[in-house]
């Protein structure tokens, strides 16, 4: 039973418009929310994160929204560029707990 | 380097064959994590060690995964009699303090393995 599900395994968006991202997660104890992002050979390497009493979190050019209600998470890149390209892994933990939950990652491919 | 680093990058093993892969988490960081992730999938949880103690393996596979931490620093992860089904990029992590709550993971690069 895949508990974070990414139903998109690719995207693709031109340079300078907006890429989102999305992540849905099943287990309501989820309460801490990770995107990392993965180039080829590398480890996944931390993007940003969003505990469960926000519904927003920003830095930089990325945000990550949350959605409770409908268990519904997203990641924008605004602006996005070349360099955004990789495959994007959402992740989640429960309260006290310590293993991460991933998704199965979704490939983004920016235009240039 | 600060990050964690792991060794070898690339092992290819004949089923049947031990292999031994190592981790070097970030200098001073307390929990420790190992991931196995197959292809096209996402990293899945194998064990978890804080300092010296594993206290979590529920996620390894089979008795042929054993992992170990012995001095609260460098882990090995030993797989024994290797199958074809545990070819997989292994993913080390580790983060600074007791793991739980907003503790942010740092991976390291894995090594992908390959039972022929």
């Amino acid at each position: 039973d895949q508990q974070v599900k990414q139903n998109s395994p690719s995207l693709s968006v031109q340079e300078g418009r907006i890429s989102i991202l999305n992540c849905d997660y099943t287990n309501s104890m989820f309460d801490y929310f990770l995107w990392y992002k993965k180039y080829p050979a590398e480890g996944p390497t931390f993007l940003i994160s969003i505990s469960s009493i926000k519904d927003k979190n920003e830095d930089g050019r990325f945000t990550v929204f949350l959605n409770k209600s409908a268990k519904h998470l997203s990641l924008h890149i605004v602006p996005s560029q070349p360099g955004d390209s990789a495959v994007y892994f959402c992740a989640a933990s429960g309260s006290g707990t310590y293993k991460y939950i991933f998704g199965t990652g979704t490939r983004l491919k920016v235009l240039a | 380097g600060a990050g964690v680093s792991q060794s070898p990058r690339y092992k290819v093993a004949k089923r049947g064959q031990d292999v031994a892969l190592r981790c070097d988490p970030i200098s001073g960081h307390v929990s420790l994590f190992w991931y196995q992730q197959a292809l096209g999938q996402g990293p899945e949880f194998l064990t978890y060690f804080q300092n010296e103690a594993q206290l979590d393996k529920s996620g390894l596979p089979s008795d042929r995964f054993f992992a170990e931490r012995p001095e609260g620093s460098v882990s090995t992860l030993k797989i024994q009699r290797t199958q074809q089904e545990d070819s997989a990029v292994y993913l080390c992590a580790s983060s600074p303090g007791l793991a739980g709550g907003t503790d942010t993971q740092y991976f390291g690069p894995g090594t992908r393995l390959t039972v022929l």
